[in-house]
Protein backbone atom coordinates (compact mmCIF):
# COMPACT_ATOMS: atom_id res chain seq x y z
CA UNK A 1 0.00 0.00 0.00
CA UNK A 2 1.13 3.51 -1.04
CA UNK A 3 1.84 5.69 2.21
CA UNK A 4 3.69 9.42 2.21
CA UNK A 5 3.42 10.62 5.15
CA UNK A 6 4.41 14.70 5.74
CA UNK A 7 6.17 16.43 8.95
CA UNK A 8 7.58 19.18 9.44
CA UNK A 9 4.97 21.66 9.48
CA UNK A 10 4.13 24.37 12.28
CA UNK A 11 3.98 27.93 13.10
CA UNK A 12 6.95 30.17 11.94
CA UNK A 13 7.68 34.08 11.82
CA UNK A 14 8.06 35.60 8.75
CA UNK A 15 11.60 35.41 7.02
CA UNK A 16 12.40 32.16 8.91
CA UNK A 17 12.97 29.07 7.49
CA UNK A 18 10.92 25.88 8.19
CA UNK A 19 12.31 22.22 6.51
CA UNK A 20 9.17 20.03 5.16
CA UNK A 21 9.96 15.79 5.01
CA UNK A 22 7.92 13.11 3.40
CA UNK A 23 8.46 9.71 4.00
CA UNK A 24 7.64 7.34 1.70
CA UNK A 25 6.39 3.23 1.45
CA UNK A 26 4.72 0.89 -0.59
CA UNK A 27 6.32 1.58 -3.88
CA UNK A 28 9.58 1.74 -5.13
CA UNK A 29 10.69 5.38 -4.09
CA UNK A 30 13.53 5.77 -6.76
CA UNK A 31 11.45 4.55 -9.85
CA UNK A 32 8.85 7.84 -9.78
CA UNK A 33 9.09 11.41 -9.49
CA UNK A 34 7.86 13.36 -6.83
CA UNK A 35 6.19 16.89 -5.88
CA UNK A 36 5.07 19.27 -3.25
CA UNK A 37 1.53 21.13 -3.78
CA UNK A 38 0.15 23.27 -1.51
CA UNK A 39 -3.64 24.48 -0.48
CA UNK A 40 -4.74 27.66 1.64
CA UNK A 41 -7.54 26.18 4.05
CA UNK A 42 -10.74 26.37 1.72
CA UNK A 43 -9.24 27.30 -1.72
CA UNK A 44 -7.52 25.39 -4.78
CA UNK A 45 -4.25 23.54 -4.81
CA UNK A 46 -1.46 25.02 -6.49
CA UNK A 47 1.34 23.37 -7.43
CA UNK A 48 4.94 23.77 -5.32
CA UNK A 49 7.85 22.28 -7.02
CA UNK A 50 8.94 18.61 -8.88
CA UNK A 51 11.48 16.49 -9.03
CA UNK A 52 12.36 13.71 -11.18
CA UNK A 53 13.23 10.26 -10.20
CA UNK A 54 17.55 11.05 -10.04
CA UNK A 55 17.06 14.83 -9.04
CA UNK A 56 18.49 15.74 -12.61
CA UNK A 57 14.92 17.40 -13.31
CA UNK A 58 13.65 20.16 -11.02
CA UNK A 59 11.06 23.02 -11.33
CA UNK A 60 9.31 25.30 -9.03
CA UNK A 61 6.68 27.74 -9.13
CA UNK A 62 7.42 31.13 -9.68
CA UNK A 63 6.54 32.57 -6.57
CA UNK A 64 8.52 30.13 -4.43
CA UNK A 65 11.83 29.75 -7.04
CA UNK A 66 15.06 30.71 -5.05
CA UNK A 67 13.17 30.42 -1.73
CA UNK A 68 12.43 27.08 -1.64
CA UNK A 69 14.09 24.32 -2.42
CA UNK A 70 13.49 20.35 -3.25
CA UNK A 71 15.15 17.29 -2.54
CA UNK A 72 15.24 13.56 -2.10
CA UNK A 73 17.42 11.16 -0.35
CA UNK A 74 16.44 7.82 -2.76
CA UNK A 75 18.35 5.63 -0.37
CA UNK A 76 16.34 7.21 2.78
CA UNK A 77 13.15 6.74 0.90
CA UNK A 78 12.33 10.39 1.45
CA UNK A 79 11.45 13.70 -0.33
CA UNK A 80 11.92 17.38 1.68
CA UNK A 81 11.34 21.08 0.72
CA UNK A 82 13.49 23.58 2.50
CA UNK A 83 11.77 27.22 2.71
CA UNK A 84 13.41 29.75 3.28
CA UNK A 85 12.42 33.33 3.47
CA UNK A 86 8.94 32.48 4.47
CA UNK A 87 5.96 35.03 3.90
CA UNK A 88 2.50 35.19 4.88
CA UNK A 89 1.17 34.02 1.39
CA UNK A 90 3.23 30.46 2.13
CA UNK A 91 0.87 29.28 4.77
CA UNK A 92 -0.94 26.29 3.42
CA UNK A 93 -1.20 22.52 4.00
CA UNK A 94 1.77 21.41 1.51
CA UNK A 95 0.87 17.75 0.25
CA UNK A 96 3.87 15.52 -0.82
CA UNK A 97 2.68 13.91 -3.84
CA UNK A 98 4.10 10.64 -5.74
CA UNK A 99 4.17 10.70 -10.15
CA UNK A 100 2.79 8.32 -12.15
CA UNK A 101 6.71 7.49 -13.50
CA UNK A 102 9.87 8.32 -13.40
CA UNK A 103 9.77 12.10 -14.84
CA UNK A 104 7.63 15.07 -13.73
CA UNK A 105 3.95 14.80 -15.07
CA UNK A 106 0.67 13.86 -13.36
CA UNK A 107 0.45 13.18 -9.69
CA UNK A 108 -1.54 10.02 -8.63
CA UNK A 109 -1.12 9.69 -5.19
CA UNK A 110 -1.72 12.14 -2.09
CA UNK A 111 -0.44 11.79 1.38
CA UNK A 112 -2.66 13.85 4.13
CA UNK A 113 -0.56 17.02 3.85
CA UNK A 114 1.47 19.29 6.89
CA UNK A 115 -0.05 22.24 7.77
CA UNK A 116 2.68 25.51 7.85
CA UNK A 117 1.34 28.54 9.53
CA UNK A 118 3.65 31.73 8.50
CA UNK A 119 2.44 34.68 11.00
CA UNK A 120 4.32 36.98 13.57
CA UNK B 1 2.49 29.70 -17.62
CA UNK B 2 -0.57 27.84 -19.11
CA UNK B 3 -3.42 29.13 -17.13
CA UNK B 4 -6.54 26.68 -16.24
CA UNK B 5 -10.34 28.17 -16.08
CA UNK B 6 -12.96 25.71 -15.08
CA UNK B 7 -16.69 26.22 -15.24
CA UNK B 8 -19.05 26.40 -13.54
CA UNK B 9 -17.36 27.42 -10.34
CA UNK B 10 -20.44 25.42 -8.51
CA UNK B 11 -22.50 22.90 -10.20
CA UNK B 12 -26.28 21.96 -8.47
CA UNK B 13 -27.35 18.88 -9.37
CA UNK B 14 -29.68 15.61 -7.95
CA UNK B 15 -28.26 12.10 -7.46
CA UNK B 16 -28.67 10.11 -10.77
CA UNK B 17 -28.28 13.25 -12.55
CA UNK B 18 -25.36 13.79 -15.59
CA UNK B 19 -22.89 16.26 -14.58
CA UNK B 20 -20.77 17.91 -17.35
CA UNK B 21 -17.62 20.13 -15.80
CA UNK B 22 -15.12 22.43 -18.16
CA UNK B 23 -11.56 22.64 -18.04
CA UNK B 24 -10.27 25.58 -20.69
CA UNK B 25 -6.53 26.09 -21.26
CA UNK B 26 -5.29 29.27 -21.82
CA UNK B 27 -2.79 27.30 -24.72
CA UNK B 28 -2.84 23.98 -25.94
CA UNK B 29 -1.97 21.35 -23.61
CA UNK B 30 -2.32 18.74 -26.10
CA UNK B 31 -3.87 15.68 -24.02
CA UNK B 32 -2.10 16.29 -21.14
CA UNK B 33 -4.95 17.24 -18.96
CA UNK B 34 -5.95 15.12 -15.34
CA UNK B 35 -8.88 15.39 -13.19
CA UNK B 36 -8.93 14.85 -9.53
CA UNK B 37 -11.88 15.04 -6.71
CA UNK B 38 -11.26 16.49 -3.05
CA UNK B 39 -14.26 15.71 -0.84
CA UNK B 40 -13.73 17.96 2.63
CA UNK B 41 -10.93 17.32 5.09
CA UNK B 42 -9.51 14.59 2.57
CA UNK B 43 -6.35 15.01 0.20
CA UNK B 44 -7.25 15.20 -3.45
CA UNK B 45 -8.04 11.72 -5.88
CA UNK B 46 -6.64 11.13 -9.07
CA UNK B 47 -9.72 10.60 -11.34
CA UNK B 48 -8.57 10.77 -15.06
CA UNK B 49 -5.14 11.26 -16.37
CA UNK B 50 -4.22 12.02 -19.87
CA UNK B 51 -8.06 13.67 -20.91
CA UNK B 52 -9.71 10.17 -20.79
CA UNK B 53 -7.25 7.48 -19.01
CA UNK B 54 -9.10 6.35 -15.79
CA UNK B 55 -7.01 6.08 -12.59
CA UNK B 56 -7.24 2.70 -10.88
CA UNK B 57 -10.26 1.69 -8.43
CA UNK B 58 -11.84 4.90 -10.61
CA UNK B 59 -15.86 3.83 -11.48
CA UNK B 60 -16.66 3.62 -15.46
CA UNK B 61 -19.35 6.74 -14.67
CA UNK B 62 -16.19 9.00 -14.65
CA UNK B 63 -15.08 10.33 -18.12
CA UNK B 64 -13.15 12.23 -19.76
CA UNK B 65 -12.70 13.70 -23.06
CA UNK B 66 -11.05 16.38 -25.06
CA UNK B 67 -7.77 17.72 -26.56
CA UNK B 68 -5.90 20.90 -27.64
CA UNK B 69 -7.37 23.53 -25.04
CA UNK B 70 -11.22 22.21 -24.30
CA UNK B 71 -12.02 19.40 -21.83
CA UNK B 72 -14.77 17.73 -20.21
CA UNK B 73 -15.31 15.47 -16.90
CA UNK B 74 -18.79 13.90 -17.37
CA UNK B 75 -19.95 11.68 -14.47
CA UNK B 76 -23.16 9.84 -15.96
CA UNK B 77 -25.16 9.78 -12.89
CA UNK B 78 -24.14 10.93 -9.74
CA UNK B 79 -24.12 8.84 -6.65
CA UNK B 80 -24.29 10.25 -3.43
CA UNK B 81 -20.35 10.11 -2.71
CA UNK B 82 -19.45 11.95 -6.11
CA UNK B 83 -20.18 15.48 -4.42
CA UNK B 84 -17.12 17.26 -4.31
CA UNK B 85 -14.90 19.67 -5.59
CA UNK B 86 -13.10 18.38 -8.85
CA UNK B 87 -9.70 20.10 -10.30
CA UNK B 88 -8.01 19.65 -13.73
CA UNK B 89 -4.30 19.96 -13.90
CA UNK B 90 -2.22 20.19 -16.77
CA UNK B 91 1.19 18.71 -17.10
CA UNK B 92 1.40 19.58 -21.05
CA UNK B 93 4.24 23.04 -20.59
CA UNK B 94 6.37 23.16 -17.07
CA UNK B 95 7.24 24.33 -14.55
CA UNK B 96 4.80 25.10 -13.49
CA UNK B 97 2.22 22.19 -13.71
CA UNK B 98 -1.13 24.14 -13.07
CA UNK B 99 -4.35 23.65 -11.77
CA UNK B 100 -7.95 25.08 -12.32
CA UNK B 101 -9.44 26.94 -9.96
CA UNK B 102 -11.95 24.08 -9.15
CA UNK B 103 -15.75 23.08 -9.95
CA UNK B 104 -18.06 22.02 -6.68
CA UNK B 105 -20.53 20.10 -7.23
CA UNK B 106 -23.25 20.30 -4.65
CA UNK B 107 -26.96 18.72 -3.91
CA UNK B 108 -29.38 20.39 -5.25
Amino acid sequence: EVQLVESGGGLVQPGRSLRLSCAASGFSFDDYAMHWVRQVPGKGLEWVAGINWNSGSIGYTASVKGRFTISRDNAKNSLYLQMNSLRGEDTALYYCTKDFGPEVGTTDFWGQGTLVTVSS
Amino acid sequence: EIVLTQSPATLSLSPGERATLSCRASQSVSRYLAWYQQKPGQAPRLLIYDTSNRATGIPARFSGSGSGTDFTLTISSLEPEDFAIYYCMQRSNWPPLTFGGGTKVEIK
